[in-house]
């Protein structure tokens, strides 16, 4: 059975960083195509950034220079590095597996709270 | 890059059909080959029910279904229920190694 678990959430003051994972059984991280994709309270959901199982990554541009996506693969665990973080990046963030190099989500997480605050 | 426009809300009565439109800015047909559907209950993670714009995963109920012309992506809810009662996203692959969702739409079963 596929299952991803999101933990590193948080309240963190806006400048600071934080560091999410996401533990993944069932399939291997290392060789999927894996995305991070947010929601902030009350709105829609948003994709924030995709690793391919090349390790090719790609951001939003709201995120371009502040968030890296990575993985473990010894551990079959993704990761997102947010620095510099923003009000704006309030959000829940689900960690969620990609098919195909341009295709759907096909299982998520339950999601990570993230709240940037003072 | 496109952005997909759906409706803020749609509702029906139990047992009818109710259709969800995703419209996007890109006039090519293809740009919309890769559409996806989600939905989201209050309080979870989104649940995928419709892949490459018209197919369904194994588990998904078959009252739901999903069609495309030009650049407007539809899903249909057959015999609407109350577990229907949801939000739903529209997503878009936009052609440069990113996705697009929808602004999302709150199905109301009266």
């Amino acid at each position: 059975e596929v299952q991803l678990v999101e933990s590193g959430g948080g309240l963190i003051q806006p400048g600071g960083s934080l560091r999410l994972s996401c533990a993944a059984s069932g399939f291997t991280v290392g060789t999927n195509y894996m995305s991070w994709v947010r929601q902030a309270p009350g709105e829609g959901l948003e994709w924030v950034s995709l690793i391919y199982s090349d390790g090719t990554t790609y951001y939003a541009d709201s995120v371009k220079g502040r968030f890296t996506i990575s993985r473990d693969n010894s551990k079959n665990t993704l990761h997102l590095q947010m620095n510099s973080l923003r009000a704006a990046d309030t959000a829940v963030y689900y960690c969620v597996r990609v098919t195909t190099w341009n295709g759907e989500f096909d299982y998520w997480g339950q999601g990570t709270l993230v709240t940037v605050s003072s | 890059q496109s952005a997909l426009t759906q409706p803020a809300s749609v509702s029906g009565s139990p047992g009818q059909a109710i259709t969800i439109s995703c419209t996007g800015t890109r006039s090519d047909a293809e740009s919309y080959k890769f559409v996806s559907w989600y939905q989201q209950h209050p309080g979870k993670a989104p649940k995928l029910m419709i892949y490459e714009a018209t197919k369904r995963p194994s588990g998904v109920s078959n009252r739901f279904s999903a069609s495309k012309s030009g650049n407007t992506a539809s899903l249909t809810i057959s015999g609407l229920q109350a577990e229907d009662e949801a939000d739903y996203y529209c997503c878009s692959y936009t052609g440069y190694s990113s996705w697009v969702f929808g602004g999302g739409t709150k199905v109301t079963v009266l």
